[in-house]
């Protein structure tokens, strides 16, 4: 079966730091895999997915199949993007059904 | 376009009744799923219907049962409800099934057993 993991529960940067939220997946078969952002007080939304290799509010996750990883990224944080991050794997078996990490919580101080 | 809507947003029901959720997809979108969210467990995959069919099933007991109408709306049932079904039920909708787009979510019911 597979599984999503995210190491850190809680990550603390400051405004302008750098940013990597760390995502590990195991599956023997070849995912596709995403990224979803829980803004306080907002519904579970898609950041984005490895297939379209799209940035989305400057983040960029890139999938390292010898790695087995999906660690999101982005160069300069800012202090909207603090949010609840899961990261989520699917598996190309004919249903859509998402695998979800347990996230990670980014704080962005100032 | 509306999104997903899902009802009641709040739940509160004691132990061993049963309870039936909602879900409104967007137009359009033929495919709906269904997560459990806990603290402890995090999002985890109940079902997921497409056409009125059930196309997959995630780890739960019997109790959890769900169905879809020609509209493409969805409904999940809980019976015999215990403590441990307290959780938020998040209701995702995509346009079609056995590729994911990524999914669109709703806000969720929060169901609360005493």
């Amino acid at each position: 079966a597979q599984r999503v993991t995210q190491p850190e529960k809680l990550l603390s940067v400051f405004k302008g730091a750098p940013v990597e939220l760390k995502c590990n997946y195991s599956y023997s078969g070849s995912p596709e895999l995403f990224w979803y952002v829980q803004y306080s007080r907002q519904r579970l939304q898609l950041l984005l997915r490895h297939i379209s290799r799209e940035s989305i509010k400057g983040f960029t996750a890139d999938l390292n199949k010898g790695e087995t990883s999906f660690h999101l990224k982005k160069p300069f944080a800012q202090e909207e993007d603090s949010a609840m991050y899961y990261c989520a794997l699917s598996t190309k078996t004919g249903y859509s059904t998402l695998t979800f990490g347990k996230g990670t919580m980014l704080l962005v101080s100032p | 376009k509306a999104g997903v809507t899902q009802t009641p947003r709040y739940l509160i029901k004691t132990r061993g009744q049963q309870v039936t959720l909602s879900c409104s997809p967007i137009s359009g979108h033929r495919s709906v799923s269904w997560y459990q969210q806990t603290p402890g467990q995090g999002l985890q995959f109940l079902f997921e219907y497409f056409s009125e069919t059930q196309r997959n099933k995630g780890n739960f007991p019997g109790r959890f049962s769900g169905r879809q109408f020609s509209n493409s709306r969805s409904e999940m049932n809980v019976s015999t409800l215990e403590l441990g079904d307290s959780a938020l039920y998040l209701c995702a909708s995509s346009p079609t099934t056995g590729f994911n787009y990524g999914y669109t979510f709703g806000s969720g019911t929060r169901l609360t057993v005493v």
